[in-house]
This record gives structure tokens, C-alpha cells and sequence, in this order.
């Protein structure tokens, strides 16, 4: 079954500064991976996939993420970030044609300081 | 466009009461997915749906009951609510990798 770890539960990171917000991911079979964003009371926005292809992934925002396969790995990142990116971000997994049963982890909040 | 409709947003529940939240979409997406939200535990899966009458379980399918008659409709049942129910619940519609989400229901069980 599949499985993710954030590494991170909390990033603080000053204005303008990089990120990378970490994602392992656990799959006996290929798999499609997620990025998702979540405002303060708001429900879960699509940042990006990586379904094939080219392992750099480019999202909304100006976030992007790196699929690993030897490291099983999918880190988002964002070379300048902004206040209104705090939120917290979810890594998440399918194994299912489709993506109908994804796995989330457990969050990364990130908080950006002026 | 109205995407994924939950209700009702709030709801408090009595220690064995029973409730029906309900979720709609209007996106004719074939997949549909019930998360719970835990502080710490980001988003667990209880059950999802690939289609009209077809479902099966999440990773915490324990207390919860759905059905899918429609493809519009997912409603999810607590038979018997219990405290440990007590969460923020998210209702899900996807499809072609991807799921946009509703704007969940806090649920409060006492």
C-alpha cells in the first residue's frame, strides 16, 4: 500500500526567500503524485501532478517539484516566496488508474515572515 | 460554477446520534472521495467512490456508511456518532488525476 512522510510539520521562511517543502513517498507499483495547497479554512487546491514524462513539474504560483524515483522522493519547491503562500501544503500519492484513491500526508505548514 | 457543494458547514452531534453530511457535484466527475482532517494527521481517506454504485473502503472506513446512486451525489452516514468522530470532514470530486474539494463540514461530536 502506499504511503507518504512530509519531513517538515512546520517551515518558517523570511519574504522572498527559497523553499522546498520535502515529500518521501512508499509504493510497491508506478505512481502518480500530488502537490495541494490549503488556506486558512478553505478546502485543498491542485498545485501540480506528476503523472509521466519530464520529473520537473511546474504548478500554479510559481511552485514546482521534482519526482525522484531512485529516491522516491517529490519536493516542492518555490525560488521566492510571498505572504500570501502561507498555507499549508500536502504531499499526496495514487496508485490507482485515475487517481481515485489518493493517499495524503500528514501537511507542511508554511509560514512566511515579512 | 458551484464545483463541490458540501452541507451542512457546522454541525454539532450528541454521543450516538446518527447524521447524514451530504456532498454534491456538478462537474459529471467519476470519482468521489470522503477525507476526515486531524490536527497533526493531515487528510485520511475513508471512502471513495469510481463510479455510480461502486465503492469501496479508505484507510479509516470504521463508524462510516456511503452510497452512490448518482453520479452528482456521495452522501457519507455516521450510524452512531462517537468523540472520536469529532473532525473536519472533506468531500471530494475527480477525475483524469486530480480532485477538487468542497469547503468541508466541521463536525463536532459531544
Amino acid at each position: 500500500a502506499q504511503s507518504v512522510t512530509q519531513l517538515d510539520s512546520q517551515v518558517p521562511v523570511f519574504e522572498e526567500a527559497p523553499v522546498e517543502l520535502r515529500c518521501n513517498y512508499s509504493s510497491s507499483v508506478s505512481v502518480y503524485l500530488f502537490w495541494y495547497v490549503q488556506y486558512p479554512n478553505q478546502g485543498l487546491q491542485l498545485l501540480l501532478k506528476y503523472l509521466s514524462g519530464s520529473t520537473l513539474v511546474k504548478g500554479i504560483n510559481g511552485f514546482e517539484a521534482e519526482f525522484n524515483k531512485s529516491q522516491t522522493s517529490f519536493h516542492l519547491r518555490k525560488p521566492s516566496v510571498h505572504i500570501s503562500d502561507t498555507a499549508e501544503y500536502f504531499c499526496a500519492v495514487s496508485e490507482g488508474t485515475g487517481g481515485f484513491k489518493t493517499i495524503f500526508g500528514a501537511g507542511t505548514r508554511l509560514f512566511v515572515k515579512a | 460554477n458551484a464545483g463541490v457543494t458540501q452541507t451542512p458547514k457546522f454541525q454539532v452531534l450528541k454521543t450516538g446520534q446518527s447524521m447524514t453530511l451530504q456532498c454534491a457535484q456538478d462537474m459529471n466527475h467519476e470519482y468521489m472521495s470522503w477525507y476526515r482532517q486531524d490536527p497533526g494527521m493531515g487528510l485520511r481517506l475513508i471512502h471513495y467512490s469510481v463510479g455510480a454504485g461502486i465503492t469501496d473502503q479508505g484507510e479509516v472506513p470504521n463508524g462510516y456508511n456511503v452510497s452512490r446512486s448518482t453520479t452528482e451525489d456521495f452522501p457519507l452516514r455516521l450510524l452512531s456518532a462517537a468523540p472520536s468522530q469529532t473532525s473536519v470532514y472533506f468531500c471530494a470530486a475527480g477525475q483524469n488525476y486530480g480532485y477538487t474539494f468542497g469547503s468541508g463540514t466541521r463536525l463536532t461530536v459531544v
